[in-house]
């Protein structure tokens, strides 16, 4: 299993705004999955985007995919305090793997 | 999504004794489940994987004797930390995968394993 890198480690935005972080990657994928958690409580699943698949949308998510550049990107639009939480990417070779974290970026929205 | 549910939610247990957390899928069955932990502030790291009926492979550094996993069907693995001691205070998170390609892995809210 491989790790993802996410950047920036920290980030503090007025609610309403966007906010963007970025995932980096070292070697092919078959797809890359975002993860969320919140303080203390288990991660919930976002969003998975295959190799194949350059952009996709859920709800104010959008995922995008680099497989060139070995990275990805997750928007989170129209900030909300909720959004508050640790974010997770976790790109996977498609094998029985475990996934591999990396330590994510703590996302803070301030009211 | 598909439900992963683990229990108990929060554990805190004396020095030398074992406790055991439950790891179920309740609308799937679960092919393969993984066992994380994670520190404080900490990124989650992979302790081992379950595949139903078999052993468990362990990560480089979880000690399988401590860290005893069962997985004896396809809807439970069970994770119990033998002679609990206060560095194996964490939080421990289990996922569960359908099918072998992991492309999408489900985790159950975690156990905060307190050893006091």
């Amino acid at each position: 299993s491989q790790q993802g890198e996410e950047d920036p480690q920290a980030l503090s935005i007025q609610e309403g705004e966007n906010a963007t972080m970025n995932c980096s990657y070292k070697t092919s994928i078959n797809n890359l999955q975002w993860y969320r958690q919140n303080s203390g409580r288990g991660l919930v699943h976002l969003i998975l985007i295959r190799s194949n698949e350059r952009e996709k949308h859920s709800g104010r998510l959008r995922v995008t995919l680099d497989t060139s550049k070995k990275s990805s990107s997750l928007l989170i639009t129209a900030s909300r305090a909720a959004d508050t939480a640790s974010y997770f990417c976790a790109p996977s070779g498609g094998g029985a793997d475990g996934l591999t974290f990396g330590k994510g970026t703590h996302l803070i929205i301030q009211p | 999504g598909a439900v992963v549910s683990q229990h108990p939610s929060r554990v805190i247990c004396k020095s030398g004794t074992s406790v055991k957390i439950e790891c179920r899928s309740l609308d799937f069955q679960a092919t393969t489940m993984f066992w994380y932990r994670q520190f404080p502030k900490q990124s989650l790291m992979l302790m081992a994987t379950s595949n139903e009926g078999s052993k468990a492979t362990y990560e480089q550094g979880v000690e399988k004797d401590k860290f005893l996993i069962n997985h004896a069907s396809l809807t439970l693995s069970t994770l119990t930390v033998t002679s609990a001691h206060p560095e194996d205070s964490s939080f421990y998170i289990c996922s569960a995968a359908a099918g072998k390609g992991n492309t999408e892995a489900f985790f159950g809210q975690g156990t905060r394993l307190t050893v006091v």
